[in-house]
C-alpha cells in the first residue's frame, strides 16, 4: 500500500500563473478530501468527494479554486490565477466508509 | 459537528505516559471522537477513534467518560518521536459523508 500520493511535493510559481495539485487516493477508498494548512488558519477543509461526487465545497475560498475527481483513483485541485496568499501546504486525504482518514505528504505551494 | 476544547500545550518525560484531555460537552449521540496527530512537516496521522466504549490499539488508548462529554488519549510510554500536535475531533464519523474539522490541537513535547 503506497498510501495517498500527492504531487508535486513542492511548487513555486509566480503570481497569476495556474497551479494544479494532484492526488491519488488509496485504492478502495471512497471519500477524498482536500485540506489547506497555514500558520494563521491551521488546517482547513476545502472540499470533499464521496464516490467521485463533490459533497461539500463550502471551504473553497473563491472561484479561483476548483477541484475535480474524474475517477476513483485521481483528483486535482486547481488555482487559477494564483496569488501570494494562496501559499500554504495542501493536503489530500482519503478514507473508506467510517475508517480513519489517511493523509498524503502534502504539496508545499509558494506563490511569489 | 461538536466543538472540542484542548489544552494548548503539554510536556511529558520520555518513557512516561502522556495523558491528553479533550472536552466535547456538546457531543451528540451519533458523533464519534477521533484523535489525529501531526508531526512537523508531515500530514496528519490517524491514531484512534471511539463512540462510547474505551478503545485501545497499538498506538494508544482512548478513554471516554460515561456521559461522553470528555475523553483522554493515553500514550502509554511516550518517546521523543511522539512529539507532535494532537487533535481531538468530534464528527459523525460513522457515515460515508463524515468530515473532519481540525481545531488548534495540543502541542505535546516529549523531553528526555
Amino acid at each position: 500500500d503506497a498510501g495517498v500520493i500527492q504531487s508535486p511535493r513542492h511548487e513555486v510559481t509566480e503570481m497569476g500563473q495556474e497551479v494544479t495539485l494532484r492526488c491519488k487516493p488509496i485504492s478502495g477508498h471512497n471519500s477524498l478530501f482536500w485540506y489547506r494548512q497555514t500558520m494563521m488558519r491551521g488546517l482547513e477543509l476545502l472540499i470533499y468527494f464521496n464516490n467521485n461526487v463533490p459533497i461539500d465545497d463550502s471551504g473553497m475560498p473563491e472561484d479561483r479554486f476548483s477541484a475535480k475527481m474524474p475517477n476513483a483513483s485521481f483528483s486535482t485541485l486547481k488555482i487559477q490565477p494564483s496569488e501570494p496568499r494562496d501559499s500554504a501546504v495542501y493536503f489530500c486525504a482519503s478514507r473508506r466508509d467510517s475508517y480513519g482518514y489517511t493523509f498524503g505528504s502534502g504539496t508545499r505551494l509558494t506563490v511569489v | 459537528d461538536a466543538k472540542t476544547t484542548q489544552p494548548t500545550s503539554m510536556d511529558c518525560a520520555e518513557g512516561r505516559a502522556a495523558n491528553l484531555p479533550c472536552n466535547h460537552s456538546t457531543i451528540s449521540g451519533n458523533e464519534y471522537v477521533y484523535w489525529y496527530r501531526q508531526i512537523h512537516s508531515q500530514g496528519p496521522q490517524y491514531i484512534i477513534h471511539g463512540l462510547k466504549n474505551n478503545e485501545t490499539n497499538e498506538m494508544a488508548s482512548l478513554i471516554i467518560t460515561e456521559d461522553r462529554k470528555s475523553s483522554t488519549l493515553i500514550l502509554p510510554h511516550a518517546t521523543l518521536r511522539d512529539t507532535a500536535v494532537y487533535y481531538c475531533i468530534v464528527t459523525a464519523g460513522g457515515t460515508s459523508y463524515g468530515k473532519l474539522t481540525f481545531g488548534q490541537g495540543t502541542i505535546l513535547t516529549v523531553h528526555p
